[in-house]
């Protein structure tokens, strides 16, 4: 069956430090990895999505990255954090857009 | 006009009541629509795909109307344990770019 980790689960991080988070996915190949953020009292929103190794799309500018190195591996980074980065950050997986898409457990970070 | 809007609420609701979301979506020509049920603090977790036909799965039943675009779900004989948020879901353009959530509307199920 199909998992995906999400990893750390809190983070707190001063301003201005980098911020590396990581997900990957098992029992499946060439997922579409996507990448949201959920502010406090805020929806879901779209950060970045992958349809493949090395192919990233960004939705908003922003001081963040992303990065796939491996298949069913993807990274999000900051070189330098801000008070407005932080957020409940969930990384979700799909094969096709027309089923629904299944969410790691997240990572719930706060910079101070 | 919002992408996807749902009503907040929060709905509180006697257990063993039915009770009915709604949610509109502007863009038309959203392809997959679905509902997503989320805990305080967790994930979100894949309650029902929408389908124009509806659809229903135990308790909860799902439509869809194209033309006005506007999507619900009803949850009857409601439990404690459906107390969550909800949130309305679209695929935005029916292809891999990812999906637009509503921001939800929370549900509180009372004893």
């Amino acid at each position: 069956s199909q998992t995906i980790h999400q990893w750390p689960a809190t983070l707190v991080q001063p301003v201005g430090s980098p911020l590396s988070l990581e997900c990957t996915v098992e029992g499946t190949s060439n997922p579409n990895l996507y990448w949201y953020r959920q502010a406090a009292g805020r929806g879901l929103q779209l950060l970045f999505y992958s349809v493949g190794i090395g192919q990233i799309s960004s939705e908003v500018p922003q001081n963040l990255s992303a990065s796939r190195p491996q298949d069913r591996q993807f990274i999000l980074s900051s070189k330098k954090l801000l008070l407005s980065d932080s957020g409940f950050y969930l990384c979700a997986w799909t094969t096709t857009g027309d089923t629904g898409y299944t969410f790691g457990s997240g990572t719930r970070l706060t910079v101070v | 006009r919002k992408e996807v809007e749902q009503d907040p609420g929060p709905f509180n609701v006697p257990e063993g009541a039915t009770v009915a979301f709604n949610c509109t979506y502007s863009n038309s020509a959203s392809q997959s629509f679905f509902w997503y049920r989320q805990d305080c603090r967790k994930e979100p977790k894949l309650l029902m795909s929408v389908y124009s036909s509806g659809n229903e799965d135990g308790r909860f039943t799902a439509q869809l109307n194209r033309a006005s675009q506007y999507i619900s779900l009803l949850i009857r004989d409601s439990k404690l344990s459906d107390s969550a948020t909800y949130l309305c879901v679209v695929n935005r353009r029916g292809g891999a770019d990812g999906l637009t959530f509503g921001k939800g509307t929370h549900l509180i199920i009372q004893p």
